[in-house]
């Protein structure tokens, strides 16, 4: 009964490679974030949708495509990869854009770029 | 200067010791408060919410907003060594489109020694 699942939990590939993570909520929001976590622990949102609809797009390269085939799945495709791109990502849900202080958040993709 | 301040730390002390963790901010915008617990290699998890100003009291936890001096507290009473994570503070403005995003301290690494 895990209320925010990734897939996968550990992602290992070459750069230049492209990666899809995958997240599913069960929770029954309407609202799902991605967030990136680096190696110092600073979490930044990168994406988020309501409902389907992208409401926040923050300054992410646009080789990161986040696509969300309903309000209980959000997958982020990663092209053409970067070393740089190494880090922790982050699904999260909440009720609705409204409620983002009440966010829920995945156990993270580990993803590691060589 | 960064819109959200918080000492990394590592932050070490002794089972029973009350723990003090802090942030500062500099968007007057914010309203919304919170703190998360990240154990390693885990997702954050929401242990406080505070809007506005004031304190707030769960159990061993009291988090207390001083808007006046943009800054926020964590207290733990009769820390344990299961408190031992990393804590995030995170706000948002809530008014509206991206203002509804939070925005996150870069965490403090906390170790309850037994």
């Amino acid at each position: 009964d895990t209320a925010v699942s990734q897939t996968p939990k550990y992602l290992v590939t070459q750069m230049g490679n492209d990666k899809s993570i995958k997240c599913e909520q069960n929770l029954g929001h309407d609202t799902m974030y991605w967030y990136k976590q680096d190696s110092k622990k600073f979490l930044k949102i990168m994406f988020s949708y309501n409902n389907k609809e992208l409401i926040i797009n923050e300054t992410v390269p646009n080789r990161f495509s986040p696509k969300s085939p309903d309000k209980a799945h959000l997958n982020l495709h990663i092209n053409s990869l970067e070393l740089g791109d190494s880090a922790v990502y982050f699904c999260a849900s909440s009720r609705s854009p409204t409620r983002q202080e009440t966010q829920y958040f995945g156990p993270g993709t580990r993803l590691l770029v060589l | 200067q960064k819109e959200v301040e918080q000492d990394p730390g590592p932050l070490s002390v002794p089972e029973g010791a009350i723990v003090s963790l802090n942030c500062t901010y500099s968007n007057s915008a914010f309203q919304y408060f919170m703190w998360y617990r990240q154990y390693s290699r885990k997702g954050p998890e929401l242990l406080m919410y505070t809007y506005s100003s004031g304190n707030k009291e769960d159990g061993r936890f009291t988090a207390q907003v001083d808007k006046s001096s943009k800054y926020i507290s964590l207290f733990i009473r009769d820390s344990q060594p299961s408190d031992s994570a990393t804590y995030l503070c995170a706000m948002s403005a809530g008014s509206g489109g991206s203002n509804y995003k939070l925005t996150f301290g870069k965490g403090t690494l906390l170790t309850v020694n037994p």
